[in-house]
């Protein structure tokens, strides 16, 4: 069963770049799509993006000019970086198996709080 | 595009049947059959409980039932029993360019 874990700093001063990464075990990186969601604390769910480890990744247009998705596949990983963070993006970043056929994130990571404050 | 619209908050007793609804556009919901629900606890990772509009992930409770018509999709529990109380979200394929549509999520509620 595939497992997901971010890390990343739980703190992100405005303007810089937020950078998380996702680590993936029990299963190979090179068979699924993979996908950032967030959630600002008692909000909804948002969609950030997913990508393939061969792939041109797809971003959610909102964030597009902001976001950035890359996947190691030496180190079953793949990452997150969005730019020019304000307050407004603080919230736990999840990331997920993307089941591209169903169209559906399953498993998730725990999820990781990301503070944007000086 | 805008996320998928659910009610805000729905509540029932135990033993009732309540349905959440998630309203979307032929764009989504009502051109395609990619929805999906989560269920969500408090502090708690979202897990997928639907996918396909009516297919059950193995292992979630049959009360659980979810269809679709028109732009609406629609998920059903029967039997309402208190550990059912979370946020429930629908998820959509898009063919704009948003590609993945979330809804703004249903607490609900078990008196």
């Amino acid at each position: 069963q595939v497992q997901l874990q971010e890390s990343g700093p739980g703190l992100v001063t405005p303007s810089e770049t937020l950078s998380l990464i996702c680590t993936v075990s029990g299963g190979s990186i090179t068979n699924y799509y993979w996908s950032w969601v967030r959630q600002p604390p008692g909000k909804g769910l948002e969609w950030i993006g997913y990508i393939y480890h061969s792939g041109r990744p797809d971003y959610n247009p909102s964030l597009k000019s902001r976001v950035t998705m890359s996947v190691d596949t030496s180190k079953s990983q793949f990452s997150l970086n969005l730019s020019s963070v304000t307050a407004a993006d603080t919230a736990v970043y999840y990331c997920a198996t993307y089941r591209f056929g169903k169209k559906v994130f399953d498993p998730w990571g725990q999820g990781t709080l990301v503070t944007v404050s000086s | 595009q805008s996320a998928l619209t659910q009610p805000a908050s729905v509540s029932g007793s135990p033993g009732q049947s309540i349905t959440l609804s998630c309203t979307g556009t032929s764009s989504d919901i009502g051109g395609y059959n990619f929805v999906s629900w989560y269920q969500q606890y408090p502090g708690k990772v979202p897990k997928l409980i639907i996918f396909d509009v009516t297919s059950r992930v193995s292992g979630v409770s049959n009360r659980f039932s979810a269809s679709k018509s028109g732009n609406t999709a629609s998920l059903t529990i029967s039997g309402l029993q208190s550990e059912d109380e979370a946020d429930y979200y629908c998820c959509s394929y898009t063919s704009t360019s948003t590609l993945v549509l979330f809804g703004g999520g249903t607490k609900l509620t078990v008196l």
